[in-house]
């Protein structure tokens, strides 16, 4: 299987809270990060975590680390229609290249 | 402080031709990512470069791919005789240095190879 997956797509109402799950294989995995990626455009770092921590909160944001399961979650409260985009979670191992999974695309619907 | 600059947006090469993509990173930064996407899937690690330095290139096509990033001037991915294959979106990401964990990604490069 590949290194880092996720699910490909994601669809959820207006104001509602989407969850994005992410899993991973390579326990010496030591920052996780969330990327979100709009169309035609690069990626915007939303938020990272550091593997000792379990969960990390900013604004409508919050991170999930379970480390024991190597998951990796994404929640965005009050989703907008402005969240719709592609979202990456990525991880850094020994090497200081990131390792991405294929992206979950958000879809919200009004 | 602008962020990474990458040029062109988009090019278009016909088979056989050479590709030059540039990257230019943000002010301060030292260390510079080069990663490819194809249509839907995520990003692919090619190579790690410092001032003058290759570190890693180990997510590197064997041949006709090379990258530099010299003392003064952008980063460049270098792609001779290009193939259908290549036709990607290839991004540029720069960080500061040791002990900073954050990349930050320009807005990419789409090549078209016809």
């Amino acid at each position: 299987g590949e290194d880092v997956e996720q699910s490909l797509f994601l669809s959820v109402r207006e104001g509602d809270s989407s969850v994005i799950n992410c899993t991973y294989t390579d326990s010496s995995s030591t920052y996780l990060y969330w990327y979100k990626q709009e169309p035609g455009a690069g990626l915007q770092l939303l938020t990272y975590i550091f593997s000792n921590m379990d969960m990390k909160q900013d604004q409508r944001l919050t991170v999930l680390l379970n480390k024991k399961d190597k998951h990796l979650s994404l929640r965005i409260a009050d989703t907008q229609t402005g969240d719709s985009a592609i979202y990456f979670c990525a991880r850094k191992g020994s090497a200081r290249q990131l390792t991405f999974g294929s992206g979950t695309q958000l879809t919200v619907l009004p | 402080n602008a962020g990474v600059m990458q040029n062109p947006r988009h090019l278009v090469r016909r088979r056989g031709q050479e590709a030059r993509l540039r990257c230019s990173p943000m002010k301060g930064h030292s260390h510079v990512y080069w990663y490819r996407q194809l249509p839907e899937e995520g990003l692919k690690f090619m190579v790690y470069l410092q001032k003058e330095n290759i570190i890693d290139e180990s997510g590197m096509p064997k041949e006709r791919f090379s990258a530099e990033f010299p003392k003064e001037g952008p980063s460049i991915l270098r792609i001779q005789q290009v193939v259908r294959g290549d036709s990607a979106a290839y991004f540029c990401a720069s960080s500061p240095g040791q002990g900073d964990e954050k990349l930050f990604f320009g807005s990419g490069t789409q090549l078209s190879v016809l």
